[in-house]
């Protein structure tokens, strides 16, 4: 059974300072790894997404790396802003047939001005 | 701009009382998912759908609770009775094939 796992839990950080957010998954068997983004009291906004076969991902100031053998994530967000305080989550996709992400419980971060 | 809509968005009810929250999903999509979201399990799928029917509903407690898509426009996902121990977000996701999954805003759900 996939297990996803953040840590940690909570993250604060001032303005201007990067950010980096772990993942590990305990299953390589995987066919993608996805960043989603929670601020509080809405639903869930899609970052970025790596392929399995892919090694990282880049949007703007936020870059993903995964390395599958190892069972890990990375994102870092570059230059952090106030802006970027929400909930941040993994979830990854089995490579067998089907839809079902396993998400991790998330990173809670705080960005002080 | 594209986005799946949930009702409704809040619902206080009493333990014994149905409840039914309804999703919208993405014109063209053809993959519905419906998850659950507290404090202590963290997100949780529920069921999935694809073109309509029902492809994994694992995750969900089947005494009491019921997912259907009556059309290609509309997922529904019901709870009779409800009890306490329902009380969280129910998010509505949708997609296209093993792609990326758009959320909904989340019906939050207090059983009293």
């Amino acid at each position: 059974k996939q297990e996803v796992t953040q840590i940690p839990a909570a993250l604060s950080v001032p303005e201007g300072e990067n950010l980096v957010l772990n993942c590990s998954f305990t299953d390589s068997a995987i066919y993608n790894l996805q960043w989603f983004r929670q601020d509080p009291g809405k639903g869930l906004t899609s970052l970025l997404l790596i392929q399995s076969s892919q090694r990282e991902q880049t949007s703007g100031r936020l870059n993903a790396s995964l390395d599958k053998s190892s069972g890990r994530s990375t994102l870092y967000i570059a230059a952090s802003q106030p802006g970027d305080s929400a909930t941040y989550l993994c979830a990854v996709k089995p490579a067998a047939a089907g839809n079902k992400l396993t998400f991790g419980g998330g990173t809670r971060v705080l960005v002080k001005p | 701009d594209a986005r799946v809509t949930q009702t409704p968005r809040h619902k206080v009810t009493e333990m014994g009382q149905e409840v039914t929250m309804r999703c919208q999903p993405i014109l063209g999509h053809n993959t519905v998912f419906w998850y659950r979201q507290t404090m202590m399990q963290g997100l949780e799928l529920l069921a999935y759908f694809r073109n309509r029917a029902p492809l994994d509903d694992s995750g969900m407690p089947k005494d009491r609770f019921s997912a259907e898509m009556p059309d290609a426009t509309l997922a529904t996902l019901k709870i009779q009775p409800s009890e306490p121990r329902d009380s969280a977000v129910y998010f509505c996701a949708s997609g296209f094939g093993r792609e990326t999954q758009y959320f909904g805003p989340g019906t939050r759900l207090l059983v009293l």
